[in-house]
């Protein structure tokens, strides 16, 4: 058990740019989430996979925000026309079937200048 | 819809002392309850969880009771430790659901 792993770590882009994040899950997880945290606040859901299907996208997934998993393996986020408001801290969880409870990553740290 | 409410921080305390973080919930049915820890720079680990009613979760020194009829999971530890500084959050994760409701948090710092 690795453990999920985010990268990169930290992202400084301007605005306007487009941002990607990678996720790799725990291998053995079938289940994948994002989550965006602001500074104070608890996590924020975002959107959920179940395989490589997208099942849930919250209304804070705007439309310059996409979501992929397309082997049902890892994850990737891409926020496109950043704004100063998607400066945040990007979460990936994952989880095994059943009733177990998410594994979280060290999170994607994006700063907007 | 189902929310989170913990108790605002930050907590400083010194090593040794009783720690109570308290957490109450909005949910229908029967969520599942968790405490998550995360230390600086870091994501969030599960500290400990309770799937139904007058479950006690533990982990580290650290409890928590699910209650039913006060909708709340307040945390405690008897003796913290400086390594115990972090930020602490409570979530629910409603029946027949998957993602997770988390409050903002709260700070503890313990000092030596």
């Amino acid at each position: 058990d690795t453990g999920v792993s985010q990268n990169p770590r930290h992202k400084i882009t301007k605005r306007g740019q487009n941002v990607t994040f990678r996720c790799d899950p725990i291998s053995e997880h079938n289940r994948l989430y994002w989550y965006r945290q602001t500074l104070g606040q608890g996590p924020e859901f975002l959107t959920y996979f179940q395989n490589e299907a997208q099942l849930e996208k919250s209304r804070l997934l705007s439309d310059r925000f996409s979501a992929e998993r397309p082997k049902g393996s890892f994850s990737t986020l891409e926020i496109q026309r950043t704004e100063q408001g998607d400066s945040a801290m990007y979460l990936c969880a994952s989880r095994n079937e059943g009733n177990q409870p998410q594994h979280f990553g060290d999170g994607t740290r994006l700063s907007i200048l | 819809g189902d929310s989170v409410t913990q108790m605002e921080g930050p907590v400083t305390l010194s090593e040794e002392a009783f720690l109570t973080i308290n957490c109450t919930y909005t949910a229908t049915g029967y969520p599942s309850l968790f405490w998550y820890v995360q230390y600086p720079g870091e994501g969030l680990q599960l500290l400990l969880k309770a799937t139904k009613a007058d479950d006690k979760g533990s982990n580290k020194g650290f409890e928590a009771t699910y209650r039913k009829e006060t909708t709340s999971f307040h945390l405690e530890k008897g003796s913290v430790q400086v390594s115990d500084s972090a930020v602490y959050f409570c979530a629910l994760r409603p029946p027949n659901d998957y993602k997770l409701s988390f409050g903002a948090g709260t700070t503890v710092t313990v000092r030596a």
